[in-house]
């Protein structure tokens, strides 16, 4: 089936640096990708909608400037936390639109800002 | 916001079938039913999905209502190891349809 592969699974890293996540669909080409984030004991909230090629496409409240994401290839998105803050810390989430109506989820980066 | 609704949590004893409800009486008709669940500090795992007829895969089954506001999600035999938060979703699928979560139902199955 259908993986997903995200690194780092853990990071930590000190307030003020800039942090990237990697999100990659390992067989199957991902034109689509999602972003989200998950504070504990809550459900994943939608961040971000990423294309290949384009710009993503922000939520609401969310700040694209401190976000930065990436989708240059079929294969490959990436959210970079800027000037990351301890209030960043969360466990951030991608998935991939696959075929047959799916979704297909990485396993997840916790990151801790400190 | 979700558009779905779900208990908060459930109990299940070991072996036994676990079925999970949940209300979607505003899905519009292109709208399929996902069912995910996440075990602790993982990512979400798909489980199924359907659009009008029940399912059956070597997970779950997933049983719609015919007027499709609510579905049931039964795992047969449930076993420790399906102790997480399941979350049904509704969704019309690909690139503009992405899946927006509710809290989902917090299920402990117990020895």
């Amino acid at each position: 089936g259908a993986v997903v592969s995200q690194h780092p699974s853990r990071v930590i890293c000190k307030s003020g640096t800039s942090v990237k996540i990697e999100c990659r669909s390992l067989d199957f080409q991902a034109t689509t990708m999602f972003w989200y984030r998950q504070f504990p004991k809550q459900s994943l909230m939608l961040m971000a909608t990423s294309n290949e090629g384009s710009k993503a496409t922000y939520e609401q409240g969310v700040e694209k400037d401190k976000f930065l994401i990436n989708h240059a290839s079929l294969t490959l998105s990436t959210l970079t936390v800027t000037s990351a803050h301890p209030e960043d810390s969360s466990f951030y989430i991608c998935s991939a639109v696959t075929g047959n109506y799916g979704y297909t989820f990485g396993s997840g980066t916790r990151l801790t800002v400190v | 916001d979700a558009k779905t609704t779900q208990p908060t949590s459930m109990d299940c004893a070991e072996g036994r079938a676990a079925n999970l409800p949940c209300n979607h009486s505003t899905i519009s008709g292109n709208e399929y039913v996902y069912w995910y669940r996440q075990i602790h500090s993982q990512g979400p795992q798909y489980i199924i999905h359907g659009l009008k007829n029940n399912e059956t895969n070597e997970m779950a089954s997933l049983i719609i209502t015919e007027d499709r506001k609510s579905s049931t999600l039964i795992l047969p035999h449930a076993t420790l190891r399906d102790t997480a938060v399941y979350y049904c979703i509704v969704s019309d699928g690909g690139s503009q349809g992405n899946l927006i979560f509710g809290k989902g139902t917090k299920l402990s199955v117990k020895p």
